[in-house]
């Protein structure tokens, strides 16, 4: 089982549409959680990190994280085409260089 | 303007040749990361290093090696390339201590061996 899973999609939806992402993770010593935003050709950007269970909210976007169930998600508000990109989550175990990656998942977002 | 900077972009080169990936940050960061990305696949640590003559193996198995003589350049090096290394490479550097998981990304470079 990976300790990261993620719906590798695509997902597509209309412009201004509100966009939920989500990952599943298995391992309970991650700490916090990051999600990446790589557009085609490009390397991956930090979009947000949040480190406890609840929200976070920057923008048009929101991090949740339910340590309980070990579910995290990604929530776009208004989503724009220049949103459409593949959107990564990420866990670093603490005391590790280690970052584990889900596979991503492609959103286009359709005028 | 603090980046990462990766070069060649892309790269198609015949089996059997050696080859250099270049990466160099300008965001003043102790720490560097070579990655392993493949379409629809996780990425997947190959190399990092703390700083200065430190260099460490990722999870995944790699052919390559690495060297960190100057803390801004982490070159990642295949004496002999085989299909089997085609693939994205990606660069990356953090800082040191509690914000070492902030990685900051090159742009990659994609490589084709034929």
């Amino acid at each position: 089982q990976k300790e990261v899973e993620q719906d590798p999609g695509p997902l597509s939806v209309p412009e201004g549409a509100i966009v939920s992402l989500n990952c599943t993770y298995s391992n309970s010593a991650f700490q916090y959680f990051m999600w990446y935003r790589q557009y085609s050709r490009k390397g991956p950007e930090l979009l947000m990190y949040t480190y406890s269970s609840g929200n976070k909210e920057d923008g048009r976007f929101t991090a949740q994280v339910d340590k309980s169930s070990k579910y995290i998600s990604l929530f776009i508000r208004d989503s724009q085409p220049s949103d459409s990109a593949t959107y990564l989550c990420a866990a670093p175990l603490f005391g590790n260089e280690k970052l584990t990656f889900g596979t991503g998942t492609r959103l286009t977002i359709i005028p | 303007e603090a980046d990462i900077y990766q070069t060649p972009r892309y790269l198609v080169i015949g089996t059997g040749k050696k080859i250099t990936l270049e990466c160099s940050q300008t965001m003043g960061h102790d720490k560097m990361y070579w990655y392993q990305q493949d379409p629809g696949m996780e990425l997947h640590l190959i190399h990092y290093s703390y700083g200065v003559n430190s260099t460490e193996k990722g999870d995944l198995s790699s052919e390559s090696t690495v060297s960190r003589i100057r803390t801004e350049h982490f070159p990642l090096t295949l004496e002999s390339a085989r299909p089997s290394h085609t693939s994205q490479y990606l660069c990356a550097s953090s800082e040191f201590g509690r914000g070492s998981h902030e990685q900051y990304f090159g742009p990659g470079t994609r490589l084709t061996v034929t």
